[in-house]
């Protein structure tokens, strides 16, 4: 497609359970981001991917979360043992190449909702 | 602590009227700047951006200005619709560190 992709739009779960959130960048975007919007929040910074490589990962809340991206293309940002803190808007976003003054563009996002 | 700062959650402005979005910084060492818009239940666009070396930028009806001196940026929107009521977000990063930094966001409502 011509956008960010993620899937699913939504996901409802109960506390404990692991997810597992897909991205898929737009065609030839060599960078990736994690982002997330808790609600009355700004975007927190999870992760970057430059190809494959997620050179920091600190940016992530909990040795909960792991992301990982293969063949340069589609990302999964997995949260195990799901907590309701967790409860948020997961936004994936790519740009051609990581650096300066490249605009990110962004998928419409997963809802996560931790019952 | 919060490296870019939006202090007016939200912002009202009758339509065909200037919508002015204030944005603040505090690391000196950030030498981009961008400006994204999101509309509810979808991601964040971008919309214009501004670097270090410049003061101002501007794309049709937005200008983006920016004080280095007094690390505060601005967004102007001229003349403002109602398609332009939205949430923005002010953006910084600088050209050694790969992350971007977003600020809370402002909710503009333009109203007809």
């Amino acid at each position: 497609g011509a956008g960010v992709s993620q899937s699913p739009s939504n996901k409802v779960t109960e506390k404990g359970k692991d997810v597992e959130l897909r991205c898929d960048p737009i065609s030839g975007h060599t960078a990736l981001y994690w982002y997330r919007q808790s609600l009355g929040q700004g975007l927190e910074f999870l992760i970057y991917f430059q190809g494959n490589s997620a050179p920091d990962k600190s940016g992530l809340p909990s040795d909960r979360f792991s992301a990982e991206r293969t063949g340069g293309s589609v990302s999964t940002l997995t949260i195990q043992r799901t907590q309701q803190e967790d409860s948020a808007v997961y936004l994936c976003a790519s740009s051609l190449v990581l650096g300066r003054n490249q605009p990110q563009h962004f998928g419409d996002g997963t809802r996560l909702s931790i019952l | 602590d919060q490296q870019v700062k939006q202090n007016s959650p939200s912002l009202s402005v009758q339509e065909g009227r200037i919508s002015i979005l204030n944005c603040d910084y505090t690391n000196s060492m950030f030498d981009y700047f961008l400006w994204y818009k999101k509309y509810p239940a979808e991601g964040p666009t971008f919309l214009i951006s501004i670097s270090s070396i410049k003061d101002k930028n501007e794309d049709g009806r937005f200008t983006v200005f920016l004080n280095k001196s007094a690390k505060h940026l601005s967004l102007h929107i001229v003349p403002s619709q109602p398609g332009d009521s939205a949430v923005y977000f002010c953006a910084a990063g600088k050209t050694s560190y790969d992350k971007v930094i977003f600020g809370p966001g402002t909710s503009l409502s333009v109203i007809p």
